[in-house]
């Protein structure tokens, strides 16, 4: 079945340091692609998203390419910030656009950032 | 502002009680919302497939008489734990996505922290 997986955590920077955190997926079909953020005691937000190849999704300085070549969708930021701590998960949906399909999750990636 | 509202947010209760979890969509219809549980410092395990109208879809290994699911109308769906016991206790979060919308993410609650005494 579809599976998502990313880059074990917890990833410790100070701050504006550059980000990456690794996401590949494996997919049947042609799935949409997904970041969430999760705060401490919070539910999800999605970050960005991006929904064909090539597309490139960002938001709050954070960005992500949808890489179908290699089944890759990993999110950078060029210079984080002690705000940006907090778990971050990649995500697929089983359908186009996520129109109602369910999300497969990554393990989610703890990101500390120190001051 | 919140698209999504989950209630309560914690709840603390005793061994056998069953707690009602609310999933709400606010200013949108949502024929299908979803269950997940996080248990600390791990991913979200989706649990059930809310469909309004209809019976929900659990996934494999979830009890559905344990964890029954009601989705009575277009904007909202229910999630009661029966019988809560302690190995009950974790994070719940519920999520919709906007009916009839494509390219359309899903929305999540704020999640409801379950703890059984």
């Amino acid at each position: 079945g579809d599976s998502v997986t990313q880059m074990e955590g917890p990833v410790t920077l100070s701050e504006e340091a550059f980000l990456t955190i690794n996401c590949t997926y494996t997919a049947t079909g042609y799935p949409s692609l997904f970041w969430y953020v999760q705060y401490p005691g919070e539910g999800l937000q999605l970050l960005l998203k991006a929904t064909k190849a090539d597309d490139k999704g960002s938001n709050k300085g954070f960005e992500a390419t949808y890489r179908k070549e290699t089944t890759s969708f990993h999110l950078e930021k060029g210079s984080v910030q002690v705000s940006d701590s907090a778990v971050y998960f990649c995500a697929l949906s089983d359908r186009l656009g996520n129109q109602g399909g369910k999300l497969i999750f990554g393990q989610g990636t703890e990101l500390s950032v120190k001051p | 502002g919140a698209v999504v509202s989950q209630h309560p947010s914690w709840v603390i209760c005793k061994s056998g009680t069953s707690v009602k979890i609310e999933c709400r969509s606010l200013d949108f219809q949502a024929t299908t919302m979803f269950w997940y549980r996080q248990f600390p410092k791990q991913s979200l395990m989706l649990m059930a497939t809310s469909n309004e109208g209809s019976k929900a879809t659990y996934e494999q290994g979830v009890e559905k008489d344990k964890f029954l699911i009601n989705h009575a109308s277009l904007t909202l769906s229910t999630l009661t734990v029966t019988s809560a016991h302690p190995e009950d206790s974790s994070f719940y979060i519920c999520s919709a996505g906007r009916t009839g919308f494509s390219n359309q993410p899903q929305h999540f609650g704020d999640g409801t922290r379950l703890s059984i005494l």
